[in-house]
């Protein structure tokens, strides 16, 4: 089955700085690469996907690159501020089971003020 | 739209027991999938129901069950409860056939004694 590593485990960046979180997955038929966002308590919240057609998406300050013959995805976020404080997941799923999804586990980013 | 709801949030059991948790899905989706997220384990899937049938199912024992009604909500079970079933289970939902996005609730916090 899909295997989905994710680094760094935690990350603190002063405020404005930018933040990259890197994931490598291991099935290669995987097709569809959301990011999670979860505050403390909280239930994650889809923040950006990306599918295999396409090498990289923007919204705003965030930002997703794919490589799909290295079968790695990136998280880039921009000009960080407090807020963006909590653990990002990335996942995986394979063509045909898109709601099946593989989970990294998980980054836990500080943005100190 | 509300969101995807889950009762109840918060659950005691002792080992033996069952329990039946409950997801309903945002108004139009038909496919519920369930994970189960622990902080050693991280976020696993542990399967997913479309149109009242499973169409995924993840490396969970057998006493680990779900079902899909009619009007796409759905609940999981799990019998002969043990410590280690102590964590946050989450559904999401999805429009399915018309987009990959997963929406998840807020999850029912299951505490096994």
């Amino acid at each position: 089955g899909e295997n989905v590593e994710q680094h760094p485990s935690t990350l603190s960046v002063q405020e404005g700085d930018s933040a990259v979180i890197k994931c490598t997955y291991s099935d290669s038929a995987s097709n569809y690469f959301p990011w999670y966002k979860q505050e403390l308590g909280k239930r994650p919240q889809l923040i950006i996907d990306i599918r295999s057609n396409v090498g990289e998406k923007k919204d705003q300050r965030i930002a997703v690159t794919l490589n799909k013959t290295a079968k790695h995805f990136s998280l880039h976020i921009t000009e960080t501020q407090p807020e963006d404080s909590a653990v990002y997941f990335c996942a995986a799923s394979p063509s045909g089971s898109a709601r099946q999804l593989t989970f990294g586990s998980g980054t836990q980013l500080t943005v100190l003020p | 739209k509300a969101g995807v709801t889950q009762t109840p949030r918060y659950l005691i059991k002792t080992r033996g027991q069952q329990v039946t948790l409950s997801c309903s899905p945002i108004s139009g989706h038909r496919s519920v999938s369930w994970y189960q997220q622990t902080p050693g384990q991280g976020l696993q899937f542990l399967f997913e129901y479309f149109s009242e049938t499973q169409r995924n199912k993840g490396n969970f024992p057998g006493r680990f069950s779900g079902r899909q009604f009619s009007n796409s909500r759905s609940e999981m079970n799990v019998s002969t409860l043990e410590l280690g079933d102590s964590a946050l289970y989450l559904c999401a939902s999805s429009l399915a056939l018309q987009g990959y996005e997963q929406f998840f609730g807020p999850g029912t916090r299951l505490t096994v004694l």
